[in-house]
């Protein structure tokens, strides 16, 4: 089953202006990571945060977490048409012996 | 350094037939790890490998081998494929257990009809 669901499922913007993913869990978690995914290809890692962070930075990307919520959030500053993607979260939930991927959101940013 | 490759890149199965999907990463990673990829469900957990000689089922293994002979690779195997196999499969290496990131290979797509 998965442990992280990201909303929106779809979200297009314009360039230059800020994209928000989300994404919520369900169990306690060690850590939570954020992925790209451009068509067609295999993933790449962002960022990783873990439980005793509450907020990442690297390079545009801004990431929160907050446990007692059971979510996280994904902030892309000034994007760019090159951000259009999907975008994972994973998490390795206490209870499991591997790590969750959401569904991911498909963010389209027009040039 | 060409990271984590797959192959084929493409394959096309009849119900039945047999097939392995290969795996290599050459940065001297412990862990590896298959995933298989389905519209709207992100990515799920197949087999996954702690170092050289061992596997463990992940959250989908049914239907599934796996075999880890050489650091460096990670096969894993259809038997007898059926068509809800059909999926992108991908697999990725890492450096720790769960806490380092995932490197991700380019990804087979097979069709089974």
């Amino acid at each position: 089953s998965q442990q992280g669901e990201e909303d929106p499922q779809a979200l297009s913007i314009q360039e230059g202006e800020n994209a928000t993913m989300n994404c919520s869990y369900k169990t306690s978690i060690n850590n939570l990571q954020w992925y790209r995914q451009n068509s067609g290809r295999g993933l790449v890692h962002l960022i990783l945060i873990r439980s005793n962070e509450r907020e990442k930075h690297s390079g545009r990307l801004r990431v929160t977490l907050d446990t007692s919520k059971k979510s996280s959030s994904l902030l892309i500053t000034a994007s760019r048409a090159a951000d259009t993607a999907s975008y994972f979260c994973a998490t390795d939930a206490d209870n499991n012996n591997d790590m969750r991927f959401g569904a991911g959101t498909r963010l389209t940013v027009k040039p | 350094n060409a990271g984590v490759t797959q192959t084929p890149k493409f394959r096309v199965l009849k119900t039945g037939q047999s097939m392995t999907l290969l795996c290599a990463q050459d940065m001297n990673h412990e862990y590896m790890y298959w995933y298989r990829q389905d519209p709207g469900m992100g990515l799920r957990l197949i087999h996954y490998s702690v170092g050289e000689g061992t596997t463990a089922k992940g959250e989908v293994p049914d239907g599934y081998n796996v075999s880890r002979l050489k650091k460096q690779n990670f096969l894993l195997g259809l038997e007898s494929a059926a068509p809800s196999q059909t999926s992108v499969y991908f697999c990725a290496s890492s450096l720790a257990w769960q806490v380092d990131e995932q490197f991700f290979g380019p990804g087979t797509r097979l069709t089974v009809l």
